[in-house]
């Protein structure tokens, strides 16, 4: 059950411009939602998170943006820089279960 | 180092030998948690377990498949009876609780069947 997609399987972007990834979940019952970076042949690495009950975090370049009704959330990176070349992972959990990933999107910033 | 230990890195094993991939969490984590990613796809939910105990196995397969984490020592993910498809990469991760916490992920072991 794919509960969490990401239909974008990359994205290129010119470095300084912005770069938007996108994820969409299919359950309602997901609160909380997460954004990681993986380099290859690294494990991932959290990058950025958001709780339901808000609607934007900023954390320096990075901004993660949640639409509820829409059950749907993207990470912005402005502006971006060669070193986010990566695969981006978005992920949702509730209190109650385990995280879900979703199929990730390798972002390529050229310089 | 205090991060998600895996080891080893890579592993190859011939079709129908056993895998064993071990996974040392975070100093204070007691939730361990095991990904598959194969090649071009994303991270796939395995299993989730505290201590002594399986939590959620949903998204093991249902044979050959294996997971526990004793009270002392790492946890195990074992595969026995390899067979190609099960070359992937297999990631670990830790928690310090169930609930909204981040996951703090290892390196992943790259498992190469031939």
């Amino acid at each position: 059950d794919q509960q969490v997609k990401q239909n974008s399987p990359s994205l290129s972007v010119q470095e300084g411009r912005i770069s938007i990834l996108n994820c969409d979940y299919t359950n309602s019952m997901f609160d909380y939602f997460l954004w990681y970076k993986k380099y290859p042949a690294e494990g991932p690495t959290f990058l950025i998170s958001i709780s339901s009950i808000k609607d934007k975090n900023e954390d320096g370049r990075f901004t993660v943006f949640l639409n509820k009704s829409a059950k749907h959330l993207s990470l912005h990176i402005v502006p971006s820089q060669p070193g986010d070349s990566a695969v981006y992972f978005c992920a949702a959990s509730n209190n109650n279960n385990d995280m879900r990933f979703g199929a990730g999107t390798r972002l390529t910033v050229k310089p | 180092n205090a991060g998600v230990m895996q080891n080893p890195r890579h592993l190859v094993r011939r079709r129908g030998q056993e895998a064993r991939l071990r996974c040392s969490p975070m100093k204070g984590h007691s939730h361990v948690y095991w990904y598959r990613q194969l090649p071009e796809e994303g991270l796939k939910f395995m299993v989730y377990l505290q201590k002594e105990n399986i939590i959620d196995e949903s998204g093991m397969p249902k044979e050959r498949f294996s997971a526990e984490f004793p009270k002392e020592g790492p946890s195990i993910l074992r595969i026995q009876q390899v067979v190609r498809g099960d070359s992937a990469a297999y990631f670990c991760a830790s928690s310090p609780a169930r609930g909204n916490y981040g996951y703090t992920f290892g390196s992943g072991t790259r498992l190469t069947v031939v």
